[in-house]
């Protein structure tokens, strides 16, 4: 089965800083990647997703991710945050083979410091 | 444009109490459903997924059941809570099985057991 770690569970950072927020998975089977943002007592809204092609993928409210199949990583990234980004972060994969399952991790808390 | 509505938003219900969680999708037909809970601090865990109507297949063996009984509604009950059954329950779905498909997630409901 797969395994997603987020290495960091609290992540505070200042206001206009750049932040990277980590995220790894466990199998090298072919896997499909996305990060969702939970804003405090509501759902999961998507952020963005990798499906195939450029590894470098554009989500929204400014954020980035990069696949990396040799690190079996999916880190997100943003290069200027806003007090706005403070919320928890979700990494999720889902695996070739399995359907629709997707396997989360236990999220990150980012803090935005004014 | 497809929406997803999960009520109620909040509950408090004493230990040994029946629950009754409601999920209903707008603007699309037979999607796929999901429940899943967030315990706190912790992820995502898959309770239970429907690819139609009557067809539920439950992920975690628990006190807690489901079941559709129309297309785009997903009910999650349980007819005895207890304490651990605290969390916040979301509601998802997607279009398809497939492993890219993304899922979409209600705004939540937090249930608190004492």
């Amino acid at each position: 089965a797969q395994s997603v770690t987020q290495l960091d569970s609290q992540v505070p950072v200042f206001e206009e800083a750049p932040v990277e927020l980590r995220c790894n998975y466990s199998s090298s089977v072919s896997v499909y990647l996305f990060w969702y943002v939970q804003y405090p007592n509501q759902g999961l809204q998507l952020l963005l997703k990798y499906l195939s092609g450029s590894t470098l993928v554009k989500g929204i409210n400014g954020f980035e991710a990069e696949f990396n199949k040799s690190q079996t990583s999916f880190h997100l990234r943003k290069p200027s945050v806003h007090i706005s980004d403070t919320a928890e972060y979700f990494c999720a994969v889902s695996q070739r083979g399995t359907g629709n399952q997707f396997y989360f991790g236990t999220g990150t808390s980012l803090t935005v410091i004014p | 444009s497809q929406t997803i509505h999960q009520w109620p938003a909040t509950l408090v219900q004493p230990v040994g109490s029946p629950l009754s969680l409601e999920c209903t999708v707008e603007g699309t037909s037979n999607p796929n459903l999901y429940w899943y809970r967030q315990a706190a601090g912790r992820g995502l865990q898959l309770l239970f997924y429907s690819i139609g109507i009557d067809q539920i297949s439950s992920e975690v063996p628990q006190n807690l059941s489901a079941s559709r009984p129309q297309d785009r509604q997903f009910i999650l009950s349980s007819k005895k809570l207890l304490l651990s059954d605290s969390g916040f329950y979301l509601c998802a779905w997607s279009v398809g099985l497939a492993e890219s498909d993304t899922q979409y997630f209600g705004p939540g409901t937090r249930l608190t057991v004492l």
